[in-house]
């Protein structure tokens, strides 16, 4: 079965500083593996994506992705942050559960990101 | 713009009484799944349907949830009678047809408190 740790549960960083968020995962298979975004009150929005390919995925709102096979890490970075940047953040990986549909994801427990003006 | 749409966005009841929750897909969507979120727990998956019929319930408990897909807009999630433990937010998710790797939508889910 497959599993994902995030082990952070809360991080603070000042508004124009880098960010990186540990994700380490645990699957048999080349895994698909995705970071959500929720913030307070919302539903969950997809930052970004990894099934194969380039090892580094672009996301939205400046977020980046870096899939390290020899680690089972999928770590996510932002140059710098904003302040709308502050909200959870989950890592997931998805399971190919049958052949044209979408995979079952299970999910980290997440880590609340606060941005300090 | 194609979202998730669920109802109740909010919705407070007493122990022992029957909890209805509701989801519309995206159209065209052919998987939807419902999730569970709590502060203990974190996210867990509770139902995942495809094409409407029940793929994997493992993760309900059986005795009072049921999830149902009367038509391919809409998807139900059930309890009965319910419990102050299942106070939580219910997320349902719908998924597009194609490629295992696509990712879910997410509803903005319903607040469940049972008191």
């Amino acid at each position: 079965a497959q599993s994902v740790t995030q082990p952070d549960i809360h991080i603070t960083v000042s508004e124009g500083a880098s960010l990186e968020l540990r994700c380490n995962y645990s699957y048999g298979a080349t895994p698909y593996l995705f970071w959500y975004v929720q913030s307070p009150g919302q539903g969950l929005q997809l930052l970004l994506k990894y099934f194969s390919g380039d090892t580094l995925v672009q996301g939205i709102k400046g977020f980046e992705a870096e899939f390290k096979r020899s680690q089972s890490s999928f770590n996510l970075r932002k140059p710098s942050v904003h302040w709308s940047d502050a909200a959870e953040y989950f890592c997931a990986v998805g399971a190919q559960f049958l052949a044209g549909t979408a995979s079952k994801l299970t999910f980290g427990t997440g880590t609340r990101l606060q941005v300090t003006l | 713009d194609a979202r998730v749409t669920q109802t109740p966005r909010h919705k407070v009841t007493e122990m022992g009484q029957e909890v209805t929750m509701r989801c519309q897909p995206i159209l065209g969507h052919n998987t939807v799944f419902w999730y569970r979120q709590t502060m203990m727990q974190g996210l867990e998956l509770l139902a995942y349907f495809r094409n409407r019929a029940p793929l994997d319930d493992s993760g309900m408990p059986k005795d009072r949830f049921s999830a149902e897909m009367p038509d391919a807009t809409l998807a139900t999630l059930k309890i009965q009678p319910s419990e102050p433990r299942d106070s939580a937010v219910y997320f349902c998710a719908s998924g597009p047809r194609g490629v295992s790797y696509n990712e879910q939508f997410f509803g903005p889910g319903t607040r469940l408190t049972v008191l």
